[in-house]
């Protein structure tokens, strides 16, 4: 079965430390996403990407924050100067508008982050 | 802003006993999805349902759905310890590219 895959499972650095996490979603998905849930809090929506751009974006994802799909396969998440609470687990997702039991989201097993 | 609201936050059972879970969202949506994590994991798919479905089954899971209520239902059959994990609803409006928006989700133990 097709998987989401993102690396490093576990990241940590120092506070105003610049991070980037990667993602390699579905082949034939054409939408991508990162959310990030603080330990033991909800899953929260970061940023969507669509036909090489953002298409939304939450309130979480100030200027600190960029994505980028610098090639045909990988999806990246970078986080310009880290700070204490940016510590979460962020997962990538990528999803199809499709048709039929195709239509759904798949996540990433997700890049454990932590900040010192 | 829609979201997904689960309760109870903890549940807690038997192995072999039937667990419910519930989801109260505030807007119009397109579909639900519940998602499964066990601690510190990724999430894992386990069922949608769509805004015209009210019932849908996969294995041991059976999901209700009842737009009038704006609710939905986790029904997992002869739960077993390895269903142990949380269990998030969250809610796709489709308008656009709205994204899926998370409740807090419930804590499930299964007690062997």
């Amino acid at each position: 079965e097709p998987e989401v895959t993102q690396t490093p499972s576990h990241q940590v650095t120092q506070m105003g430390q610049e991070v980037i996490l990667r993602c390699v979603p579905i082949s034939n998905h054409l939408y991508f996403y990162w959310y990030r849930q603080i330990l033991g809090q909800k899953v929260e929506f970061l940023v969507s990407f669509y036909n090489n751009e953002i298409s939304e974006k939450s309130e979480i994802f100030d200027d600190q924050f960029s994505v980028e799909r610098p090639d045909g396969s990988n999806f990246t998440l970078k986080i310009r100067s880290t700070k204490l609470e940016d510590s979460a687990m962020y997962f990538c997702a990528s999803s199809t508008f499709g048709t039929g039991d195709n239509y759904g989201y798949t996540f990433g097993s997700g890049t454990r982050l932590t900040v010192v | 802003s829609q979201q997904g609201e689960e309760d109870p936050q903890a549940l807690s059972i038997q192995e072999g006993e039937n667990a419910t879970m519930n989801c109260s969202y505030k807007t119009s949506i397109n579909n639900l999805q519940w998602y499964r994590q066990n601690s510190g994991r990724g999430l894992v798919h386990l069922i949608l349902i769509r805004s015209n479905e009210r019932e849908k089954h996969s294995g041991r899971l059976r999901v209700t759905l009842d737009t009038s209520k704006k609710s939905s239902s986790l029904l997992i059959t002869a739960s077993r310890a390895a269903d142990t994990a949380s269990y998030f609803c969250a809610t796709d409006s489709r308008s656009g590219n709205t994204p899926l928006v998370f409740g807090k989700g419930t804590r499930l133990s299964v007690i062997a």
